[in-house]
């Protein structure tokens, strides 16, 4: 099993339509948790973090599920310029020699908002 | 303010040769995140520098390497070139150690071709 899953996608939906990712984590441990956006042949640029009560910003809203352990991204209202690759991000906080982190991207989530 | 950059933009070598990759990150950051994205997987994490000293390395051989120097600017070498390296690499910086739980800015990705 993949440390960090994604459904690559791509996800086609009309604008103005709900839309909702899922990302599953291997590791109960891991700590924290980020959705990247990356338009296509551009650098990730982070969306948003994710807490453990959720957390939302406009019409983006963040879920993380410690028991199941997934992160999910939803887009309300979806707009054009919402196109892009989704990623989702998990840190370990594993404390290996010296105190690092480890830190692991999912391969993504492709989202085409159609006309 | 500027944001992170990286040059060259795009780089064509051929196997066995040997390639240098350079990153500024942005005013004040004293992390540089080194990362390879290959075409149809996700974000791979290379190495983690801050204040001129290795934090974490990625699962990648001892060809690929790097350093940080005084002013936080950062090389990635790539030893002993493979086809397989062909890639985008992107820097990332953020304000400090504290890693991933820190925004991370991303350059704009050099384009690493290997003939």
């Amino acid at each position: 099993r993949k440390e960090v899953e994604q459904d690559p996608g791509p996800f086609n939906v009309p604008e103005g339509a709900t839309v909702a990712f899922n990302c599953t984590y291997s590791n109960s441990a891991s700590q924290s948790f980020f959705w990247y956006r990356q338009d296509c042949r551009k650098e990730p640029k982070l969306l948003m973090s994710v807490y453990s009560s959720g957390n939302e910003d406009g019409r983006f809203t963040a879920q993380l599920n410690r028991a199941s352990q997934y992160i999910s991204l939803l887009i309300r209202d979806s707009k054009l310029s919402d196109s892009a690759t989704y990623l989702c991000v998990v840190n370990d906080n594993t404390l290996f020699s010296g105190g690092y982190q480890k830190v692991t991207f999912g391969t993504g989530t492709k989202l085409q908002v159609i006309p | 303010e500027a944001g992170v950059t990286q040059s060259p933009t795009h780089l064509i070598k051929t196997r066995g040769q040997q390639a240098t990759l350079r990153c500024s990150p942005i005013s004040g950051h004293t992390s540089v995140y080194w990362y390879q994205q290959a075409l149809g997987l996700g974000l791979q994490f290379l190495l983690w520098y801050d204040e001129g000293e290795e934090r974490n390395r990625g699962n990648f051989p001892p060809r690929f390497s790097g350093r940080q120097f005084p002013n936080y600017s950062s090389e990635l070498n790539v030893n002993a070139l493979e086809l397989e390296d062909s890639a985008l690499y992107l820097c990332a910086s953020s304000k400090n150690a504290a890693g991933w739980s820190d925004t991370q800015y991303f350059g704009p990705g050099t384009r690493l071709t290997v003939l």
